[in-house]
């Protein structure tokens, strides 16, 4: 059974690197059948995709942050990592990592995701 | 266009059916995948593509598409179905930037 747990620094100062790691356990990042994403919702509001990573380590970024979002890989430990420079206030949120599948070229799902981590953006 | 509308609530009586729709240009072109997310938890995904429910998912939750909309129809609802619900596909600009849609909030009454 494949599991999704992110990790990393719950307080980021504003202007400083916000860093997270997603680690999966029961199933390998490297196979070829699903991509690795991250997602965000800040308090009550909607989802936003970040970008995902493929398991050859091609990525691809949401345009809006695109000059702000690198997604890397480690893997020998399973795991993913997001990296949001130049945090603000308005990039407190819960951050998801998920996998993606997808059938055909024509619809894509995120079948399993993490619990979430909340990233508070304050000085 | 690289937007998803949703309506923000509905309502539905215990035991009577909903249908919760998106619509999006994108939608001409690419199948919609819908989650449901309960306060404080993950999204969970309920229904995606042409007609598939992950393993899991009651039978009461279903999907269609029409030209720029798709629909999730909840049909005998629950009181634990009250929930977000959210739509997801790619935008239309051929670069397969993943868009959500602004969600729906269902009310069991």
């Amino acid at each position: 059974q494949v599991q999704l747990q992110e990790s990393g620094p719950g307080l980021v100062k504003p202007s400083q690197t916000l860093s997270l790691t997603c680690t999966v356990s029961g199933g390998s990042i490297s196979s070829g059948n699903y991509y690795w994403s991250w997602i965000r919702q800040p308090a009550g509001k909607g989802l936003e995709w970040l970008g995902r990573m493929f398991s050859n380590g091609r990525t691809e970024y949401n345009p809006s942050l695109k000059s702000r979002v690198t997604i890397s890989q480690d893997a020998s430990k399973n795991q993913f990592s997001l990296r949001l420079t130049s945090v603000s206030a308005a990039d407190t949120a819960v951050y998801y990592c998920a996998r993606e599948g997808q059938e055909s070229g024509i619809y894509w799902y995120f079948d399993l995701w993490g619990r979430g981590t909340l990233v508070t953006v304050s000085s | 266009s690289s937007e998803l509308t949703q309506d923000p609530a509905v309502s539905v009586a215990l035991g009577q059916t909903v249908r919760i729709t998106c619509q999006g240009d994108s939608l001409r072109n690419y199948y919609a995948s819908w989650y449901q997310q309960r306060p404080g938890q993950a999204p969970v995904l309920v229904f995606y593509g042409y007609s598939n429910r992950p393993s899991g998912i009651p039978d009461r939750f279903s999907g269609s598409s029409s030209g720029s909309t798709a629909s999730l129809t909840i049909t005998g609802a629950q009181a634990e179905d009250e929930a977000d619900y959210y739509c997801n596909s790619r935008d239309s600009s051929g670069n397969h930037v993943v868009i959500f849609g602004g969600g729906t909030k269902v009310t069991v009454l």
